[in-house]
């Protein structure tokens, strides 16, 4: 069972460069987050999607952008990235409220 | 502001220990999780709990939630090297839509 997939697991970007993280999943849930993990602050909500086609702003936004064309896809772009944005990435799905987490991605931003 | 405070945020404990671990928070709510995750690793669910008194046990960890006190605990009882990990607790403060996570605890068990 693929579950919650995302791509790429590893990037190094330059400040002001774009990019576009993937995640993919097969469980037919309705819900989908993005959340950033930095040391000693838990995770933080960047945007959520509660359906296909909508997509809200979570905690700290700024800087991120997200679409979900479809069910199974929420995608999280950062148009110019800033050293700020230096993390570890975890999506996740859910029908339920709990939580299923894809195995993350670690983006460097110089 | 919603705040979840978790505490300790790191927790050094001996094999065969028990220990408790504390999650508040801010706001009302009656949906709290429990996470684990291993260095490296993404996150895993351990607990669901969704009403006040909810109480859930796994092996050597049980988990309760008080929801008038906002609080909810993760009791380790016996603690064995294998618990070793990072534990987030999480809570729903709008539907589903909007669950904010504590900083963590990191428990470590020595032999």
């Amino acid at each position: 069972n693929a579950g919650v997939t995302q791509t790429p697991k590893f990037r190094v970007l330059k400040t002001g460069q774009s990019m576009t993280l993937l995640c993919a999943q097969d469980m037919n849930h309705e819900y989908m987050y993005w959340y950033r993990q930095d040391p000693g602050m838990g995770l933080r909500l960047i945007h959520y999607s509660v359906g296909e086609g909508t997509t809200a702003k979570g905690e700290v936004p700024d800087g991120y952008n997200v679409s979900r064309l479809k069910k199974q896809n929420f995608l999280l772009g950062l148009e110019s990235a800033a050293p700020s944005q230096t993390s570890v990435y975890f999506c996740a799905s859910s029908s339920t409220g709990e939580l299923f987490f894809g195995e993350g991605s670690r983006l460097t931003v110089l | 502001e919603l705040k979840v405070e978790q505490n300790p945020l790191f927790l050094s404990m001996q094999e065969g220990k028990n220990y408790t671990i504390y999650c508040n928070y801010s706001t009302t709510s009656d949906r709290l999780y429990w996470y684990r995750q291993d260095p490296g690793k993404s996150l895993e669910s351990l607990f669901v709990l969704l009403s006040n008194g909810a109480v859930k046990q796994e092996g050597r960890l049980m988990a309760s939630l008080d929801t008038k006190a906002r609080l909810s605990t993760l009791h380790i009882t016996a603690a064995v090297h294998d618990l070793s990990a990072t534990y987030f607790c999480a809570v729903d403060i709008g539907g589903w839509d909007d669950m904010r996570f504590g900083a963590g605890t990191r428990l470590t068990v020595k032999p």
